[in-house]
C-alpha cells in the first residue's frame, strides 16, 4: 500500500542553523512528491514538488529536497533556518490523490 | 494570486446535525478534492469531484457525506448527521488537471467541532 512516513514529530533548531526533514515513502511506481507547509491557521501551501529530472528540486522560502530513489526518501532541506519558518511540514506523494505523512513540527529557537 | 477559499473558517454544531462546508476553488480548476485532519493525525483524502462527478472516494466518505458544485463557483461538503468523530479540520483543494504533474492548491481549512 502507498504510505508516506516522517519519522520526527516534532523538530527544535535554533534560527540560523541547517534543517533536515526526513520523509520516506513507499510506492510502487514513479513518484510524485511534494513538500506542503502549514503555518498556524493557515492552510497548506506548497513548498516544493518533484516529478522528474533533476534529483534536486527547489522551492520557495529557500527550501530544498533532494530525491532518493534507493532510498525511497525526498528529504527538504534548508541552509539557514528563520524564525518565520516554524510551522508543520507535511510530505505527501501522489497517487491519483495525495497521501500525506503524519507531519514534523518545527519549533525555531531565537 | 488566485486562491482558495474556504467558509466558514470555524463551525461549531451540535451531533446529529447537517453541517454545509463551502468552497470556492480557484476559478480555471477542473477538479477539486476535499480532505480532513483530525487533530493530531495526518491529512486524509475524503474525495475528488470532477465534471459534476465523484471521481474517487475513500473509505471515510460514507452515505453521510456528500459533495456538490451547485453553481459555477462554489464546492461544497455536507455532512447529513455529523458524529463526535467528525470533528476535524477540513480542508478543500482544487487543481487544473488530475494529472501526476498538477499541483493541487489547498484553502485554508473550515475547523468543525461537534458537540
Amino acid at each position: 500500500a502507498q504510505s508516506v512516513t516522517q519519522p520526527d514529530i516534532h523538530i527544535t533548531v535554533s534560527e540560523g542553523a541547517s534543517l533536515e526533514l526526513r520523509c520516506n515513502y513507499s510506492y510502487g511506481a514513479t513518484p510524485y512528491l511534494f513538500w506542503y507547509v502549514q503555518s498556524p491557521g493557515q492552510g497548506l501551501q506548497l513548498l516544493l514538488k518533484y516529478f522528474s529530472g533533476d534529483t534536486l528540486v527547489q522551492g520557495i522560502k529557500g527550501f530544498e529536497a533532494e530525491f532518493k530513489r534507493s532510498q525511497s526518501s525526498f528529504n527538504l532541506r534548508k541552509p539557514s533556518v528563520h524564525w518565520s519558518d516554524a510551522a508543520e511540514y507535511f510530505c505527501a506523494v501522489f497517487t491519483g490523490k495525495l497521501i500525506f505523512g503524519q507531519g514534523t513540527t518545527l519549533q525555531v529557537k531565537p | 494570486e488566485p486562491e482558495v477559499t474556504q467558509t466558514p473558517s470555524h463551525q461549531v454544531t451540535q451531533m446529529g446535525q447537517e453541517v454545509i462546508l463551502r468552497c470556492v476553488p480557484i476559478s480555471n480548476h477542473l477538479y477539486f478534492y476535499w480532505y480532513r485532519q483530525i487533530l493530531g493525525q495526518k491529512v486524509e483524502f475524503l474525495v475528488s469531484f470532477y465534471n459534476n462527478e465523484i471521481s474517487e472516494k475513500s473509505e471515510i466518505f460514507d452515505d453521510q457525506f456528500s459533495v456538490e458544485r451547485p453553481d459555477g463557483s462554489n464546492f461544497t461538503l455536507k455532512i447529513r448527521s455529523t458524529k463526535l468523530e467528525d470533528s476535524a479540520m477540513y480542508f478543500c483543494a482544487s487543481s487544473e488537471s488530475a494529472g501526476t504533474q498538477e499541483t493541487q492548491y489547498f484553502g485554508p481549512g473550515t475547523r468543525l467541532l461537534v458537540l
